[in-house]
């Protein structure tokens, strides 16, 4: 069975640093491509990036880009996510989500339950 | 950079059927899918290229697409089915992973 499972949310001041994981079992990990996904609070959900299964390819949402970085350890069948300069628009749950299919085609086919990140003074 | 407006509300008695609307110009030349979010809990694909639907996914979910508008059919509506709503495809001019603005159904 797949399992996705975050951690590392958590209260934050404007301006300040949070470094989100993703624990991945149950698939071969370093086959997939895999992705951040937010939703603010009664929100949507908005993507946040993107990493190639290599880590060769990765792409950020403009909202995010320069500011938030994303890798992997494929030995370690794990995702993160660097958020560095934290607004208060960037609170929100954090979803590690796995594609399956091609990179312009495929689906956000497993989801992890995600970690909340309040950033507020 | 690409869009996709879904109606931000629908209302459905038991029994009927459900159609929720996703709007994006020139849709049908791209791959839909399309995932469910009941309250407090991670969205779930319940549909993907347009049509296809996952296993465990039941026979009552069906998609469509025509023109501008991908289109998620639910027939004999249940309580189960109340949740929020979401199309999804890929824009390749941004290539950035884009949402739909979600339609929450209710079940009268």
């Amino acid at each position: 069975e797949v399992q996705l499972l975050e951690s590392g949310g958590g209260l934050v001041k404007p301006g300040g640093s949070l470094r989100l994981s993703c624990a991945a079992s149950g698939f071969t990990f370093s086959g997939y491509n895999m992705n951040w996904v937010r939703q603010a609070p009664g929100k949507g959900l908005e993507w946040v990036s993107s990493i190639s299964s290599s880590s060769n390819y990765i792409s950020y949402a403009n909202s995010v880009r320069g500011r938030f970085t994303t890798s992997r350890h494929n030995t370690w069948n794990s995702l993160y996510l660097q958020m560095d300069s934290l607004r208060v628009e960037d609170t929100a749950v954090y979803y590690c989500v796995r594609r399956f299919g091609d990179y312009d085609s495929g689906r956000f086919d497993n989801w992890g339950p995600g970690t909340l990140v309040t950033v507020s003074s | 950079s690409y869009a996709l407006t879904q109606p931000p509300s629908l209302s459905v008695a038991p029994g009927q059927t459900a159609r929720i609307t996703c709007v994006g110009n020139n849709i049908g030349s791209r791959s839909v899918h399309w995932y469910q979010q009941r309250p407090g809990q991670a969205p779930v694909v319940v549909m993907y290229y347009d049509s296809d639907r996952p296993s465990g996914i039941l026979e009552r979910f069906s998609g469509s697409i025509s023109g501008n508008t991908a289109t998620l059919i639910i027939s004999g509506v249940e309580a189960g089915d109340e949740a929020a709503y979401y199309c999804q495809v890929w824009d390749s001019s941004s290539d950035h992973y884009v949402f739909g603005t979600g339609t929450k159904v209710t079940v009268l």
